[in-house]
């Protein structure tokens, strides 16, 4: 069964530093979307993408944060330059034609020191 | 603002039915999902319901909408030891073309 990947599983990074998750989303799903999980706490919305372009984001998804799909497979999350509270579990999650069925990958545990 | 509510722990019998429940609080919620995530795993998409349905059911899973309440609950027949996991409730609003806001997540445990 097809399934959305995410690489790293466990991300390490000192604050200030830039760090890139990527994804690859289920072949011909059309919408992707990045969440996060801060320990504790909701899984929370940050950035819908469809069609090459941001279609909606959160108020968390400030200018620290890109997405970008920069290729025909892989959907990635930037952060330019981290901070203790983006320590999460980052998911990735895509969705074929109708963006009702989310399919969600198993996530990266960002760690910022 | 939209807000999704539900117990954190739930523990039944192996062979019981569980029942898990969850409120919400936006009336215009189109969809309603309920994901299951095993200890380290993402979150897996196991049913969801529209707004305008009461009920559906999915061999061993019903699920149950009392829109008047904003009440929205997932039963589990013969629980077994492989539905040990969290249990996120969520929903779509019409407010929004694609974001689903969850619940904390109810821990179901299965005692022997």
């Amino acid at each position: 069964e097809p399934e959305v990947t995410q690489t790293p599983s466990h991300q390490v990074t000192q604050m200030g530093q830039e760090v890139i998750l990527r994804c690859v989303p289920i072949s011909n799903h059309l919408y992707f979307y990045w969440y996060r999980q801060i320990l504790g706490q909701k899984v929370e919305f940050l950035v819908s993408f469809y069609n090459n372009e941001i279609s909606e984001k959160s108020e968390i998804f400030d200018d620290q944060f890109s997405v970008e799909r920069p290729d025909g497979s892989n959907f990635t999350l930037k952060i330019r330059s981290t901070k203790l509270e983006d320590s999460a579990m980052y998911f990735c999650a895509s969705s074929e034609q109708d963006p009702y069925e989310q399919y969600f990958g198993p996530g990266t545990r960002l760690t910022v020191t | 603002g939209e807000d999704v509510e539900q117990s954190l722990f739930l523990s039944v019998r192996e062979g019981d039915s569980s029942v898990i429940n969850c409120t919400y609080t936006d009336s215009s919620s189109t969809y309603l999902y309920w994901y299951k995530q095993e200890p380290g795993a993402g979150l897996q998409l196991l049913t969801y319901i529209f707004s305008n349905m009461d009920m559906k059911q999915d061999q061993r899973l019903t699920v149950l909408l009392n829109k008047k309440d904003k009440h929205l609950s997932l039963r589990i027949a013969d629980t077994q030891t492989g539905d040990s996991a969290i249990y996120f409730c969520a929903e779509r609003g019409r407010s929004s073309a694609s974001k689903i806001i969850f619940g904390s997540g109810t821990r179901l445990s299965i005692r022997p």
